[in-house]
């Protein structure tokens, strides 16, 4: 239990396309959904929070215009990077939570990830 | 500064070695301290979480949280070529009404034959 799919695992894309990420929680029902993004030998850097239904809270630094989420509905939530250019160019990565998920460690509303979309920027 | 420090590594060692892994921070208002593995291009997976100063034992693993001096450990006993992966402390805090995970880099740990 507790699974949750991306797709796609890998995309190339030209400098000023739009690329979207897709967030999956396969055998539940996700209240939240996190998006990170990793640098090569860089800590995971959370993105946004986002809950269904609701806009998405973007941490500092984060430019919401260019990284769009949405989550509109309990299982899904969609990472869009707009006009991409080779600097975002990275690996992003997907969680959900649900608190009082049957076997889950709820003692701090665990956080269950995704398998990370590789995107490459040229 | 940031707030959770890690060293990248990577760190090598024989099987059946014993493996410390450490993690300094610096933010008292850290509530869960935890382990995660992670294999290359692959999400993270959850280890193990401690809440209190003290240690918590699960198998070969051991976590060790020193709240006096925000420093955290896990130990690796009779490590195997299976555990070569990047392990990451993180550290859950709320901010603006969220429970938030904070990382640190990841140290890629080398478990030969």
């Amino acid at each position: 239990g507790a699974v949750v799919s991306q797709h796609p695992s890998r995309v190339i894309c030209k400098s000023g396309t739009s690329v979207k990420i897709e967030c999956r929680s396969l055998d539940f029902q996700a209240t939240t959904m996190f998006w990170y993004r990793q640098f090569p030998k860089k800590s995971l850097m959370l993105m946004a929070t986002s809950n269904e239904g609701s806009k998405a809270t973007y941490e500092q630094g984060v430019e919401k215009d260019k990284f769009l989420i949405n989550h509109a509905s309990l299982t899904l939530s969609t990472l869009t990077v707009t006009s991409a250019h080779p600097e975002d160019s990275s690996f992003y990565i997907c969680s959900a939570r649900a608190p009082g998920l049957a076997g889950a460690r709820t003692f701090y509303n665990e956080q269950f990830f995704g398998p990370g979309t590789r995107l490459t920027v040229l | 500064q940031k707030e959770v420090e890690q060293d990248p590594g990577p760190l090598s060692v024989p099987e059946g070695a014993i493996v410390s892994l450490n993690c300094t921070y610096s933010n008292s208002a850290f509530q869960y301290f935890m382990w995660y593995r992670q294999y290359s291009r692959k999400g993270p997976e959850l280890l193990m979480y401690t809440y209190s100063s003290g240690n918590k034992e699960d198998g070969r693993f051991t976590a060790q949280v020193d709240k006096s001096s925000k420093y955290i450990s896990l130990f690796i006993r009779d490590s195997q070529p299976s555990d070569s992966a990047t392990y990451l402390c993180a550290m859950s805090v709320v901010d603006t009404g969220f429970q938030k995970l904070v990382f640190g880099t990841g140290t890629r740990l080398l478990v030969s034959p």
